[in-house]
């Protein structure tokens, strides 16, 4: 069955660390891979996408990774601040899909603490 | 600022008592979704429009249902709430995959959602 896991409901940093958060799949082919950020009571916000012949992709502190062969994408966010305490989402874009159907994880919600 | 707006924010309905949510979006966009999402789930895509083309998703029931008038609005009705169905509703919109000689990204806008709530 199709599957996207990613690490832990939750995840605890102190201010200043580095977050990393896991996104994995099971038989999907994505061609792209998207990160979302959720607040409370809000709906997701793009933030990187990354395609699955690109190894990484950064935006400012942020920085994803895309391994097609482990089926994994990792998402940091460097030099974390309380500001980024969300939940963030992956989203794989299936290869050949043109309708623009995006698959969504259930997201890791990350708390920064001072 | 372009952008997609949901109305009501927040919806209090009683069982079996029909239901309208309403999404506009200034973005110009031929694609518009619906979403589910419940607490610490990922979100749950219920159809999607492209232009006028209706696409329902195989496991979403008969009760929920969708109208796109035009370009700019899309709503979704809820014909017989039930306590199952109270959840944020999420609005998004994407560009038209096959505009311009490359497939588009596929990146989605969503609105703020509605908060549904079903006594």
């Amino acid at each position: 069955s199709q599957k996207i896991e990613q690490n832990s409901e939750a995840l605890n940093i102190q201010e200043g660390k580095t977050a990393t958060l896991t996104c994995n799949y099971t038989n999907y082919s994505p061609a792209y891979l998207q990160w979302y950020r959720q607040d409370p009571g809000r709906g997701p916000v793009f933030l990187l996408l990354i395609r699955e012949n690109e190894k990484e992709k950064r935006k400012e502190r942020l920085k994803v990774t895309f391994d097609t062969t482990l089926k994994q994408s990792l998402f940091h966010i460097t030099a974390s601040q309380p500001a980024d305490s969300a939940t963030y989402l992956c989203a794989l874009d299936i290869r050949g899909s043109t309708l623009g159907r995006l698959y969504f994880g259930r997201g890791t919600q990350l708390t920064v603490w001072p | 600022d372009a952008m997609v707006i949901q109305n009501p924010r927040y919806q209090v309905t009683q069982f079996g008592k029909p239901v309208t949510l309403s999404c506009s979006q200034t973005l110009n966009h031929n694609v518009m979704y619906w979403y589910q999402q419940k607490s610490s789930q990922a979100p749950k895509l219920l159809f999607h429009y492209y232009d006028k083309d209706f696409n329902n998703e195989a496991d979403t029931p008969d009760n929920f249902q969708s109208r796109r008038p035009n370009t700019s609005f899309c709503f979704l009705d809820i014909r017989s709430p039930g306590l199952g169905d109270a959840a944020m509703y999420l609005c998004a919109t994407s560009r038209d995959r096959n505009s311009g000689r490359t497939l588009a990204k596929n990146i989605q806008y969503f609105g703020a959602g509605t908060r549904l709530s079903v006594l």
